[in-house]
Formats: structure tokens, C-alpha cells, sequence
């Protein structure tokens, strides 16, 4: 258990489908992030939010759109995907401070778009 | 454009003997560096970090070394064992507040019986 929650693990979806993504950290952190993992790449961060204000967006597609409603909830909102978007996907936490911080993740969802 | 570079995808160890993973960084403005285990199906777990203030950090069987005028990193485990076998990410960051997390694309350990 790290700490960091993420359902669904496993998520196949179509093209025209609408489905999100839920991340639930208790760690009692203040920063959270979505990446995203594709074969052979190295990790991507997408987006950052760093008390509950979003600080950070990679040049991601509008097709996914990020939600924090608050410190402890992190939402992927996902639309009109397409088949290259297929990838593991992670939430990750942290505590905001200077000197230095780790992330932590959950397990990830892995997202597959047909 | 990567900041932070594992040539190796994949690396072969005997059981028992050291493992040494490398990491090269092209951003002098990075000030923090980890390390991260990740088994398949499963998120990365922080394994160690360091900071540029130091050039070594051990934690049980881990060490990590920074050599900041090479801008390079590595981690050695000693004596590697079967529950190793993961993917190793090097990652690193700024020092400040607001600094995000880079990561390499890892290296894929396997340890050898």
C-alpha cells in the first residue's frame, strides 16, 4: 500500500467513449501529478497541481482534461481518445517544499483504446 | 530533447554479485536526483535519492554516487538478489519548491540465479 490510490487498474475503452480516471492520495501531500507511460519512452509528466491550482500542463491534447477538487482527489477526464493513447497511466504525490521532494504512486491504470 | 538519459534498456547480473545502473543528466540547473524501482503492473516505488550537496548516499544494499562535473549518477545494489529484477528509473529535479520530476527510461534489471 503506498498510499496512492488509482482505479479503475485496467480500463478498454473506444474511440467515442467518455470514462475518467481516479487518484485518491492519503499522505497528507499537497502536489499532484498524472503520468503517463508508453513502451520504450520514458515517463511523461502531464499535469501538475500544486495546492489544488494547476501549475503545469505538458502540451497535452485537450482530449484529456485534469480535475483536482481537492489535495486529496486527482481526476483524468478522458474524450475522443485515439488508439496512440493507449499507455499506463499515473498518479503520483508529493509534498511541496524546497531542498528536494520524492514522488509517490499509485499502481496506474492501464488504458487501452480501441 | 532528454534531460536525463539511461543508455542501457536492460542489464544482466549474477545473483549475489554488485549491480551498477547508470544515469546522465544534461541540466547543470538539477539539484536532486532519485531513484526508482517499478515491478510490472505496478506503479514506481521511490527506492533513494541525493542531493548535489553530497557525491554518495547508502541505504542498506543501495548506494548512489553523483559525479557532478561528469553530470552523471549511478546506483549499485550489493549483493543483488532475485527480488531486484524490476525496471530502475533514474529521475531528477530542482532544488526548488515548484521543481518538477524528470525521468529516464529506465533499465530493466535481471538477476540471474
Amino acid at each position: 500500500e503506498t498510499g496512492v490510490t488509482q482505479t479503475p487498474r485496467h480500463l478498454v475503452m473506444g474511440m467515442t467513449n467518455k470514462k475518467s480516471l481516479k487518484c485518491e492520495q492519503h499522505l497528507g501531500h499537497n502536489a499532484m501529478y498524472w503520468y503517463k507511460q508508453s513502451a520504450k519512452k520514458p515517463l511523461e509528466l502531464m499535469f501538475v497541481y500544486s495546492l489544488e491550482e494547476r501549475v503545469e500542463n505538458n502540451s497535452v491534447p485537450s482530449r484529456f482534461s485534469p480535475e483536482c477538487p481537492n489535495s486529496s482527489h486527482l481526476f483524468l477526464h478522458l474524450h475522443t481518445l485515439q488508439p496512440e493513447d493507449s499507455a499506463l497511466y499515473l498518479c503520483a504525490s508529493s509534498a511541496i517544499r524546497a531542498g528536494g521532494t520524492e514522488a509517490f504512486f499509485g499502481q496506474g491504470t492501464r488504458l487501452t483504446v480501441v | 530533447d532528454q534531460q536525463v538519459k539511461q543508455n542501457s534498456p536492460s542489464l544482466s547480473v549474477q545473483e549475489g554479485r554488485i549491480s551498477i545502473l547508470n544515469c546522465d543528466y544534461t541540466n547543470s540547473m538539477f539539484d536532486y536526483f532519485l531513484w526508482y524501482k517499478k515491478y510490472p503492473a505496478e506503479g514506481p516505488t521511490f527506492l533513494i535519492s541525493i542531493s548535489s550537496i553530497k557525491d554518495k548516499n547508502e541505504d542498506g544494499r543501495f548506494t548512489v554516487f553523483l559525479n557532478k562535473s561528469a553530470k552523471h549518477l549511478s546506483l549499485h545494489i550489493v549483493p543483488s538478489q532475485p527480488g531486484d529484477s524490476a525496471v530502475y528509473f533514474c529521475a531528477a529535479s530542482g532544488m526548488e519548491r515548484d521543481d518538477k520530476i524528470i525521468f529516464g527510461k529506465g533499465t530493466r534489471l535481471h538477476i540471474l540465479p
